[in-house]
C-alpha cells in the first residue's frame, strides 16, 4: 500500500513570495489533514478535509492561507504571501473511517524556509 | 480545549536499558484516545501505541508500554531495552470521541537520545 505522498521535500523562499504544496493521500481515505509543525513543537491542525468539502479551518490564517481538495483525492496547500514566521513543517495525513480510523497516516512532509 | 503537556524536553537512556516517558492532558471528555508518536529525522510521524480511555488495561507494543492513570490525567510511555533506532522525537497526542474525526492534539514533544 503506497502511503501518503507530498511534494516538494524542500521550499525556500523569501518573504512575500507565494508556496504551494502538495499531497496525495492514500487511495479511499476520505479525510485529509494539514498539519504545521513549526521547529520545536509539535504539529498544530490547519485544516480537515472530508472528502472536498471542509470540516475544520478554525486554525488556518485564511488571509494568507488556502487549501483546496479537488475532487476528494489530491489537496493543495498555498501561502500568499509568506510571512517569516511559515518557516515550518508541513505535514499532511489521511485516514479513513471503518479501518480502525483514528490512525492516521503521515506523510514526510515539506520543509518550508521563509528568508 | 483540549491541551497535552509534555515536560520533558529531552531524555537520554544508555541502550538496552528503559527510559519512561511524561505526558499529561486535560479534556472534559469521558472517552477518548491517546497516542503516542514517533518522528525521526525523516520527519514522518510513526504511530508507537495507542490507548482508549475507556480500557483500563494498559497498552502495550512488543518493547512499548503505557501506563495509562485515567484520574490523574496521565499518559506516560515505557520503552523497555532501547535500541539505537529508537533515537527520535516522541510526541504525545489526544484525539476525542467522535467516530469520523480523527484530529489530533499534540504535545510539544520529548526528544530521545539513546547512548551506545
Amino acid at each position: 500500500e503506497a502511503g501518503v505522498a507530498q511534494s516538494p521535500r524542500y521550499k525556500i523562499i523569501e518573504k512575500r513570495q507565494s508556496v504551494a504544496f502538495w499531497c496525495n493521500p492514500i487511495s479511499g481515505h476520505a479525510t485529509l489533514y494539514w498539519y504545521q509543525q513549526i521547529l520545536g513543537q509539535g504539529p498544530k491542525l490547519l485544516i480537515q478535509f472530508q472528502n472536498n468539502g471542509v470540516v475544520d479551518d478554525s486554525q488556518l490564517p485564511k488571509d494568507r492561507f488556502s487549501a483546496e481538495r479537488l475532487k476528494g483525492v489530491d489537496s493543495t496547500l498555498k501561502i500568499q504571501p509568506a510571512k517569516l514566521e511559515d518557516s515550518a513543517v508541513y505535514l499532511c495525513a489521511s485516514s479513513s473511517r471503518g479501518e480502525g480510523g483514528e490512525k492516521l497516516f503521515f506523510g514526510s512532509g515539506t520543509q518550508l524556509s521563509v528568508l | 480545549a483540549q491541551t497535552v503537556t509534555q515536560s520533558q524536553p529531552e531524555m537520554s537512556v544508555q541502550e538496552a536499558e528503559t527510559v519512561t516517558l511524561s505526558c499529561t492532558y486535560d479534556t472534559s471528555e469521558s472517552d477518548y484516545y491517546l497516542f503516542w508518536y514517533k518522528q525521526p529525522p525523516s520527519r514522518q510521524m510513526i504511530l508507537v501505541i495507542r490507548q482508549e480511555a475507556y480500557k483500563q488495561q494498559n497498552a502495550t507494543e512488543n518493547r512499548f508500554s503505557v501506563n495509562f492513570q485515567k484520574a490523574a490525567k496521565s499518559f506516560s510511555l515505557k520503552i523497555s531495552d532501547s535500541q539505537l533506532g529508537d533515537a527520535a522525537m516522541y510526541f504525545c497526542a489526544y484525539r476525542g470521541p467522535n467516530f469520523g474525526n480523527e484530529k489530533l492534539t499534540f504535545g510539544t514533544g520529548t526528544r530521545l537520545t539513546i547512548i551506545p
